[in-house]
């Protein structure tokens, strides 16, 4: 079965460049999930994606953005990297994951993305 | 306030010992999910169980169980007869659907080490 796909898997970048990184969902999933998972720390939750409309937030910097496009690939764009940015990012996707009234639909993770920040 | 709490960091037993994972959670929901998610050493999550806030049976599945109990807000996680490729870090996780939609709040982890 197709699995979450992230790109790069690794990357390293100086402090003050920015990066990109890339997330596929599952076929016919509809809502994307960031989250960064710093050096022994649990991941934490940044932002989501429901339908090419942000859906949630968290605590996400404001130097980072995201979207989501049309075929729901999502992006999440870093700029002005500093070292506190080296982290695992994982992106997750689901079918439908915004309603509590409708029951939790499972979030499937993707393998991260390593930033090193250098 | 921390909402799920892993209070053991490190766990090292030996192969062939039973290990309880512990983790409490809190919320004010009374809809909400409860995970465990394994990360190895090659740094991927791999989902382990879902349970929701109206389920309180305890589940088995191979050496895994899980004890949920909604009177002490804990959900903790127990390997039988565990193996060396148990070795991961072991993450709780929340997801309080009626106050934070489907996001997911993990606990700190434990780090447990079996050693042969």
């Amino acid at each position: 079965a197709a699995g979450v796909i992230q790109s790069p898997r690794h990357l390293i970048k100086e402090k003050r460049e920015t990066a990109t990184l890339k997330c596929y969902p599952i076929p016919r999933h509809d809502t994307v999930y960031w989250y960064q998972q710093g050096p022994g720390q649990d991941p934490q939750f940044l932002i989501s994606f429901y339908e090419k409309m942000q859906s949630d937030k968290g605590s996400i910097p404001d130097r980072f953005s995201a979207q989501q496009f049309s075929d729901y690939h999502s992006e999440l764009n870093m700029s002005s990297l500093e070292l506190g940015d080296s982290a695992l990012y994982f992106c997750a996707s689901s079918l439908d994951g915004t309603s509590g009234s409708r029951g939790y639909n499972e979030q499937f993770f993707g393998p991260g993305t390593r930033l090193t920040v250098l | 306030a921390q909402k799920v709490t892993q209070a053991q960091t490190e766990i090292s037993v030996v192969e062939k010992e039973d290990v309880t994972l512990d983790c409490v959670y809190e919320t004010r929901d009374t809809t909400y999910y409860l995970f465990w998610y394994k990360q190895p050493p090659s740094g991927e999550l791999v989902f382990l169980i879902r349970r929701n806030s109206f389920d309180e049976q305890n589940e088995i599945s191979g050496r895994y169980s899980w004890n949920f109990q909604k009177s002490t807000s804990s959900f903790n996680f127990t390997i039988t007869a565990s193996q060396v490729v148990d070795s991961a870090v072991y993450f709780c996780a929340l997801s309080e659907i009626e106050t934070s939609g489907s996001r997911l709040t993990f606990g700190e982890g434990t780090q447990l080490t079996v050693n042969p």
